[in-house]
């Protein structure tokens, strides 16, 4: 079955930068977008940024343009996300899924367990 | 930016209710809507994708559906397990956003 598996829990230190992994399975892992949302505790959700992993290309939201980035190893069937410069309210749970593809309205089907990051001095 | 907003913000109902949920898109983003339902600590899971199709694995009590830039999640006899967090997602252009969530509370 698909399934997505992240890095664990991370305590950074503000300024510092963080990489959370996320390792797919079950099916083949350029066919479908990696998209990142993230999540306040008791807060909604906020989409960070999309990566094609078969061509690797990506877009990110503009809130965070310049401090984001989205990669792949595709021998390993793995997306990261990294963010830098991280403050206090970059405190949240990161979750990476899986997009479906337009035919299907682009909708995340599958979702990492999440990875909290907490930015703390 | 494509503002989704959803009503009510919170909603309290008994088993075997009939709930509705609606969410109201800043503009016309066709039928590029998701629903998804999220519970305490655990990651969202897709119920509805392109506004009215049941994803494979939801029960069948819910549906969705749509009204111009109004879309609306409908459970029809609610269960214990059905007591979550509910976020609709809009897909018709980036950045892709979410309404602000619904919690539904038993009564």
């Amino acid at each position: 079955q698909v399934q997505l598996v992240q890095s664990g829990a991370e305590v950074k230190k503000p300024g510092a930068s963080m990489r959370v992994s996320c390792k797919a399975s079950g099916y083949t892992f350029t066919t479908y977008d990696i998209i990142w949302v993230r999540q306040a505790t008791g807060q909604g959700l906020e989409w960070m940024g999309w990566m094609n992993p078969n061509s690797g290309n990506t877009g990110y939201a503009q809130k965070f343009q310049g401090r984001v980035t989205m990669t792949r190893n595709t021998s390993i069937s793995t997306a990261y996300m990294e963010l830098s410069s991280l403050r206090s309210e970059d405190t949240a749970v990161y979750y990476c899924a899986r997009g479906t593809g337009y035919s299907s309205g682009y909708s995340f089907d599958s979702w990492g367990q999440g990875t909290l990051v907490t930015v703390s001095s | 930016d494509i503002q989704m907003t959803q009503s009510p913000s919170s909603v309290s109902a008994s088993v075997g209710d009939r709930v509705t949920i609606t969410c109201q898109a800043s503009q016309s983003i066709g039928s590029w809507l998701a629903w998804y339902q999220q519970k305490p600590g655990k990651a969202p899971k897709l119920l509805i994708y392109a506004a009215s199709s049941l994803q494979s694995g939801a029960p069948s009590r819910f549906s969705g559906s749509r009204s111009g830039t109004d879309f609306t999640l409908s459970i029809s006899s609610l269960q214990p397990e059905d007591f979550a967090t509910y976020y609709c997602q809009q897909a018709y252009s980036f950045p892709i956003t979410f309404g602000q969530g619904t919690r539904l509370e038993i009564k």
